[in-house]
């Protein structure tokens, strides 16, 4: 079975410093993973998305992440953090299998910004 | 505006009572998912549907269903509903062939149930 495993519940930066949260992944097979934000009160954005064109990948908002396969990781980062970053990220996996299409969601980490 | 429409926005109901949650994907969409987020389960994949047809089948109730119509809205129906249904409803579509890649969400039912 595939899962995702946020290692941080709760993540403070102060406004300008990088943003790093934490996501393992375990999967029998060669998984999707997507990273998502949710701020308060409002719906779910993707911020990037894994496709195995490159273990680097790009998404909205200077935000980046790394697939990397022996440490099973694929950790969301940001050079430097905004107060409009603050909200909860979920990091995600799909099992590409059988056409799956469910998507299985982390805990959360909620980020906050220190002015 | 996602283009993926969930009414209404927000339902206040009492115990025991049933609701309708609609989804409108967005338009070219032939797939329809439904999550549950709740406090204590996080959120969950509920159930997906595509161009009418049930396609796969998550941590659903027995006591909540859904279906998809030919103009391939969707509805999930809660039905004797308790305390801990309390939870914000996500809809989201998807395009053919994109599957988990082209997901869109909607912005939520707020269920409460007192």
């Amino acid at each position: 079975a595939q899962s995702v495993t946020q290692l941080d519940s709760h993540v403070s930066v102060s406004e300008g410093t990088p943003v790093l949260l934490r996501c393992n992944y375990s999967s029998s097979y060669s998984p999707s993973l997507f990273w998502y934000v949710q701020h308060p009160n409002k719906g779910l954005q993707l911020l990037l998305k894994y496709t195995s064109a490159a273990t680097l990948v790009k998404g909205i908002n200077g935000f980046e992440a790394e697939f990397k396969k022996s440490e099973t990781s694929f950790h969301l980062t940001k050079p430097s953090a905004h107060m409009s970053d603050a909200a909860e990220y979920f990091c995600v996996v799909s099992d590409r299998r059988f056409g799956n299409e469910k998507l299985t969601f982390g805990t959360g980490t909620r980020l906050t910004i220190i002015p | 505006d996602s283009g993926v429409t969930q009414t209404p926005k927000h339902l206040i109901t009492a115990t025991g009572q049933r609701v309708t949650l609609r989804c409108s994907p967005r338009s070219g969409d032939l797939s329809v998912y439904w999550y549950q987020q709740s406090l204590d389960q996080g959120l969950q994949f509920l159930i997906q549907y595509y161009n009418g047809e049930e396609r796969a089948k998550g941590n659903i109730l027995e006591r909540f269903s859904a279906q998809q119509f030919p103009d391939l809205h969707s509805e999930l129906n809660l039905s004797s509903l308790e305390l801990g249904d309390s939870a914000l409803y996500f809809c989201a579509s998807s395009a053919p062939q994109q599957g988990a890649y082209g997901y869109t969400f909607g912005s939520g039912t707020r269920l409460t149930v007192v």
